[in-house]
């Protein structure tokens, strides 16, 4: 199975909104309600901001948040703030199988 | 507070087998939970390769699957990675993660491995 496709890049101005889609098929992100979404910082390990593809962990500002439709998963982001700029990686579970995405490269104009 | 850590030589030569092990701390793997490895290329995005439920129940990513070996040691509350016949393509940074409920929710800092002769 090919890697989930992301948009290679995003952005948007301070207090703007983002949405970034993560498209897989029928075998993934369409058939299990188990999309992640990591965020990165340069040389650091990545963070799961949403999980179950609308799920946000104790911690997360409730800025982010996520949905899906059909084999398209998406992560919003509202109210941009300086610190969200980052790489953004969707993940999905495929049945013994764990897909990622290519990455989002959000910058925050 | 679940800690992970990842440990092993930063350089390989080619055809050799790359062996990493991955420390958990503050948390028994016998509780539950699988453990897996990711890796990430310099400048690339992330690749996952394999989790291990703490009874040895293993998958791995169909095309690494051949080559990869992971083994849970409950005593150490370790796991370990081997990766045998690596080329220039499996220089990365290798995580290890905890994987849990669908999610990998702590993650080790990562550690470079370079393969080369």
């Amino acid at each position: 199975q090919s890697a989930l496709t992301q948009p290679p890049s995003a952005s948007g101005s301070p207090g703007q909104s983002v949405t970034i889609s993560c498209t897989g098929t029928s075998s993934d992100v369409g058939g299990y309600n188990y999309v992640s979404w990591y965020q990165q910082h340069p040389g650091k390990a990545p963070k799961v901001m949403i999980y179950e593809v609308s799920k946000r962990p104790s911690g997360v500002p409730d800025r982010f948040s996520g949905s899906k439709s059909g084999n398209t998963a998406s992560l919003t982001v509202s109210g941009l703030q300086t610190e969200d700029e980052a790489d953004y990686y969707c993940s999905s579970y495929a049945g013994s199988n764990i897909l990622f995405g290519g990455g989002t490269k959000l910058t925050v104009l | 507070q679940v800690h992970l850590q990842e440990s092993g030589p930063g350089l390989v030569k080619p055809s050799e087998t790359l062996s990493l092990t991955c420390t958990v701390s503050g948390y028994s793997i016998s509780s539950g939970d699988y453990w897996g490895w990711i890796r990430q290329p310099p400048g690339k995005g992330l690749e996952w390769i394999g989790n291990i439920y703490h009874n040895g129940n293993t998958f791995c990513k169909p095309s690494l699957k051949s080559r990869v070996t992971i083994s849970v040691d409950t005593s150490k509350n370790q796991f370990p990675l081997k990766l045998s016949s690596v080329t220039a393509a499996d220089t990365a940074v290798y995580y290890c993660a905890r994987y849990s409920g669908y999610r990998f929710d702590s993650w080790g800092q990562g550690t470079l491995v370079t393969v080369s002769s």
